[in-house]
């Protein structure tokens, strides 16, 4: 199975900064990474797939990059809404693991 | 609209089964893949099963193979996750995504709970 460790666990920031988040993939998965946002009490949202592509509607302060084994998601001027768990997963082969999540929140 | 709706969710004694369904509408249902994913409470999300458009490829994650069995059937545009010999540890919300073999999943539903206790 492909795993995928994810950092950091939990990340402070402030509203206004620019924040990055990592993935890494435990073999190489071409760009088959997809990166979802969930609020509490809310079901996951979609917001980036094949590495950095943007889903519909997705504002272009997310951006995705990397490919084999190395991804970021980097959220730019962080707004209050921005603060939320965010999840990478691998869908280059069964089963499609997700990273264990990085919750963000303000500092 | 796009929309999925899952249902079948409940409480239920460990050892026990429940069948999921996720009733799609607003796109033509046999264009996409269909996924299982679900969240214990305070965890974070695990992919559980997904399969192809015709059901003839399907992934479980290892927490549930032998256990759970994903299917589809078209003509009702209507996925199911069976989930038997159900353990306290399959406690979660259960949510229902669709998606493509390149752009992976982009729409979900709002969740169906299951919890196993006695």
């Amino acid at each position: 199975d492909i795993q995928m460790t994810q950092s950091p666990p939990s990340l402070s920031a402030s509203v206004g900064d620019r924040v990055t988040i990592t993935c890494r993939a435990s073999r190489d998965i071409s760009n088959f990474v997809a990166w979802f946002q969930q609020k509490p009490g809310q079901a996951p949202k979609s917001l980036i797939y094949s590495a950095s592509s943007l889903h519909s509607g997705v504002p272009s302060k997310f951006s995705g990059s990397g490919s084999g084994t190395y991804f970021t998601l980097t959220i730019s001027n962080l707004q209050p809404e921005d603060f939320a768990t965010y999840y990478c997963q691998q869908y280059k082969a069964y089963p499609h693991n997700f990273g264990q999540g990085t919750k963000l929140v303000i500092k | 609209e796009v929309q999925l709706v899952e249902s079948g969710g409940g409480k239920v004694w460990p050892g026990g089964s429940l069948r999921l369904s996720c009733a799609a509408s607003g796109f033509i249902f046999d264009d996409f893949a269909m996924n299982w994913v679900r969240q214990a409470p305070g965890k974070g999300l695990e992919w559980v099963s997904g399969c192809n458009w015709n059901n003839s490829s399907r992934g479980y994650a290892d927490s549930v193979r032998g256990r759970f069995s994903i299917f589809r059937d078209n003509s009702k545009n209507t996925a199911y996750l069976q989930l038997n010999s159900l353990r306290a540890g399959d406690t979660a919300v259960y949510y229902c995504t669709r998606g493509t073999r390149t752009d992976g999943m982009d729409v979900w539903g709002q969740g169906t709970t299951v919890t196993v206790s006695s």
